[in-house]
């Protein structure tokens, strides 16, 4: 079965880092683009940022650029985003998502929370 | 950036009823369009890709259209399962990509 699945989300103070963690399954992650995708209420989905499947394309939206670093290992199939200066409006669900232009499989998402 | 303008935002319609949600892109976006599928407490599915190309699994009474900046998802025949929120997504050129603000699909 295609999985990804999340981790690393929590209650946070502005300000501070959180590294959030994606684990694939079931496809050969080194072929595939990824992304992180959020979600509030407020602001609906939100692309956040995407990884080529070599690296070598790295994009981040302009509300994290700078602050933000995603990574990916594809020996361990794994991805990450390296959060830091956290701010309020950075609330959100994550979500860890294949593909590079249209999505096609999605996480369950993971929560962070940034309030003092 | 280019926007994306969904409507209406919220629709009431019956089982049985043929459905259509509109996305207006900001700017051409050849048909770099994909719809996708939420419902509560759970993921977005993708539903279609390229504006009118059926993802693997989804029925065939979803189907989508369009190119340049107008776009349209239709339902041809709403099924209980079909109460979501809908969103449009462009996929134009290199990121940013950017989502519509949704449709939620209610029942009347």
């Amino acid at each position: 079965e295609v999985q990804l699945v999340e981790s690393g989300g929590g209650l946070v103070k502005p300000e501070e880092s959180l590294r959030l963690s994606c684990a694939a399954s079931g496809f050969t992650f080194s072929s595939y683009s990824l992304n992180w995708v959020r979600q509030t209420p407020g602001r609906g989905l939100e692309w956040v940022s995407s990884i080529s499947s070599s690296t070598i394309y790295i994009y981040y939206a302009d509300s994290v650029k700078g602050r933000f670093t995603i990574s990916r290992d594809n020996a361990k199939n794994s991805l990450f985003l390296q959060m830091n200066s956290l701010r309020a409006e950075d609330t959100a669900v994550y979500y860890c998502v294949r593909g590079m232009g249209y999505m096609d499989v999605w996480g369950k998402g993971t929560t962070v929370t940034v309030s003092s | 950036d280019i926007q994306m303008t969904q409507s209406p935002s919220s629709l009431s319609a019956s089982v049985g009823d043929r459905v259509t949600i509109t996305c207006r892109a900001s700017q051409s976006i050849s048909t770099y369009l994909n719809w996708y599928q939420q419902k509560p407490g759970k993921a977005p599915n993708l539903l279609i890709y390229a504006a009118s190309s059926l993802q693997s699994g989804v029925p065939s009474r979803f189907s989508g259209s369009g190119s340049g900046t107008d776009f349209t998802l239709t339902i041809s025949s709403l099924q209980p399962e079909d109460f979501a929120t809908y969103y449009c997504q462009q996929s134009y050129s290199t990121p940013p990509y950017t989502f519509g603000q949704g449709t939620k699909l209610e029942i009347k």
